[in-house]
């Protein structure tokens, strides 16, 4: 069965430290990886999303994410923090081949200290 | 233009009531999804309806229920409710349940229930 998992569960960086989340998954068919975004008080939001061709793809707010096929994984980063990063992310991949219905992983809770 | 709305926003509950949740998806998508997201949890895939018909459902038993009526709104049902329902329930839209563009999912911001 396909899954995800998130190997941070939670983390604390001051501003301008660099980030890396973790990410692996496990799915046989054709890859879609998505990192979803919960800011505090707002809802879920799409941050960047990997379906075919260059495996860094680029999303919002200076974050992004390699796909490394050799590892299954979907690491998320971004090279400075800020302190409006505090937010819980989520990577996800399909239950089956592009039917939207998702798998997320457990969730890696970021604190920025200012 | 709205996104995707959903009502209420915050409701609690007894054990054994029944609740009803509300969903509109974004103009123009057929496909929206339930799932629940229990604190300190990923959101849990439901339900997805397209077109009307469901197609899909995660592991949940028969107290959940969903329906998707003919302008593409959805509502979920929960009957019986247990303490273990209390949860921020999240409804997804997308233009579509098939292609690349079926995975890209636009959420709600959520009901949250408190079931005591």
């Amino acid at each position: 069965a396909q899954s995800v998992s998130q190997h941070n569960h939670h983390v604390i960086l001051s501003e301008a430290a660099s980030l890396e989340l973790g990410c692996n998954y496990s799915y046989g068919g054709t890859v879609n990886l998505f990192w979803y975004v919960q800011y505090p008080g707002q809802h879920l939001q799409l941050l960047l999303k990997y379906f075919s061709g260059d495996p860094l793809v680029k999303g919002i707010k200076g974050f992004e994410a390699e796909f490394i096929k050799s590892k299954f994984s979907f690491n998320l980063r971004k090279p400075s923090v800020q302190w409006s990063d505090t937010a819980e992310y989520f990577c996800a991949v399909p239950l089956s081949s592009n039917t939207g219905k998702l798998i997320f992983g457990q969730g890696t809770t970021l604190q920025v200290k200012p | 233009d709205a996104g995707v709305t959903q009502s209420p926003t915050h409701l609690i509950k007894t054990r054994g009531q029944h609740v009803t949740l509300r969903c509109s998806p974004i103009s123009g998508h057929k496909s929206v999804s339930w799932y629940q997201q229990v604190l300190g949890q990923g959101p849990q895939f439901i339900f997805q309806y397209y077109e009307k018909e469901e197609r899909g459902r995660g592991n949940f038993p028969d107290r959940f229920s969903a329906r998707q009526f003919p302008n593409y709104s959805s509502e979920l049902n929960v009957n019986a409710l247990l303490l273990g329902d209390s949860a921020l329930y999240l409804c997804a839209s997308s233009p579509g349940a098939t292609g690349s563009g079926a995975n890209v999912l636009t959420f709600g911001a959520g009901s949250r229930l408190t079931v005591l």
